[in-house]
């Protein structure tokens, strides 16, 4: 089974502080997506990946930046961490060339204090 | 403006009840999936819909995709209390992309 694994479950930071959410996922997958979870408005997507060092941004990129040196990991940076940024974040993958079904890992809960 | 409506947002039953819940929107899509997130978890694919009025069975769950490719729900027959959860409706964002959009969801408690 695939696995999408992300390194925090729950996450307390202070404003200004600059964040770093790690995932990793272990079926070689091109795809790799960082979505937030807030109620009332479903999951937004911040970036994706489809390929080593290629991103694309989402619906709402403000105040985040991603990185992807290796095709397993897709790190999600908040620069300078605010109390809007306090949310659910989901990492997803999928494979490329038509992959249909998102993957998704247990999500960090970010508190920004 | 959400391009995916889902209704209703909440949805609190007894086991063995029956319910559906709806994922709507004007414009016509190719395909369209059903996710489930179960609490402290990641949203987990249920199926994927793909031709206009196709019905797909998972147990006791229905799904439908309207004839129209605009809509589609999902019904639970004699729901459980592991039916519990957040249900997400999403399509591909346009032909070429990997970018997925998903709906508000329907967020269904089962009561024992």
């Amino acid at each position: 089974d695939v696995k999408v694994t992300q390194s925090s479950r729950y996450l307390v930071k202070r404003t200004g502080e600059k964040v770093f959410l790690e995932c990793v996922q272990d079926m070689d997958h091109e795809n790799m997506f960082w979505y937030r979870q807030d109620p009332g408005l479903g999951l937004r997507l911040i970036y994706f990946s489809y390929d080593v060092k290629m991103k694309e941004k989402g619906d709402i990129p403000e105040g985040y930046s991603v990185s992807r040196e290796k095709k397993e990991r897709f790190s999600l940076i908040l620069e300078s961490a605010s109390t809007n940024q306090t949310s659910m974040y989901l990492c997803a993958s999928t494979w490329g060339g038509g992959g249909e079904k998102l993957f998704f890992g247990s999500g960090t809960q970010l508190s920004v204090l | 403006t959400q391009l995916l409506e889902q209704s209703p947002q909440f949805l609190s039953i007894q086991e063995g009840e029956n319910l559906t819940v709806y994922c709507n929107s004007s414009s016509v899509f190719s395909s369209l999936q059903w996710y489930r997130q179960e609490p402290g978890e990641g949203p987990v694919l249920l199926v994927t819909v793909v031709t206009g009025g196709e019905v797909k069975k998972l147990k006791r769950l229905t799904f439908q995709f309207g004839d129209a490719r605009k809509d589609s729900s999902l019904h639970i027959t004699a729901a459980q209390p592991g039916d519990t959860g957040l249900y997400l409706c999403a399509i591909r964002g346009g032909s070429g992309t990997y970018k997925y959009i998903f709906g508000t969801g329907t967020r269904l408690k089962v009561l024992a």
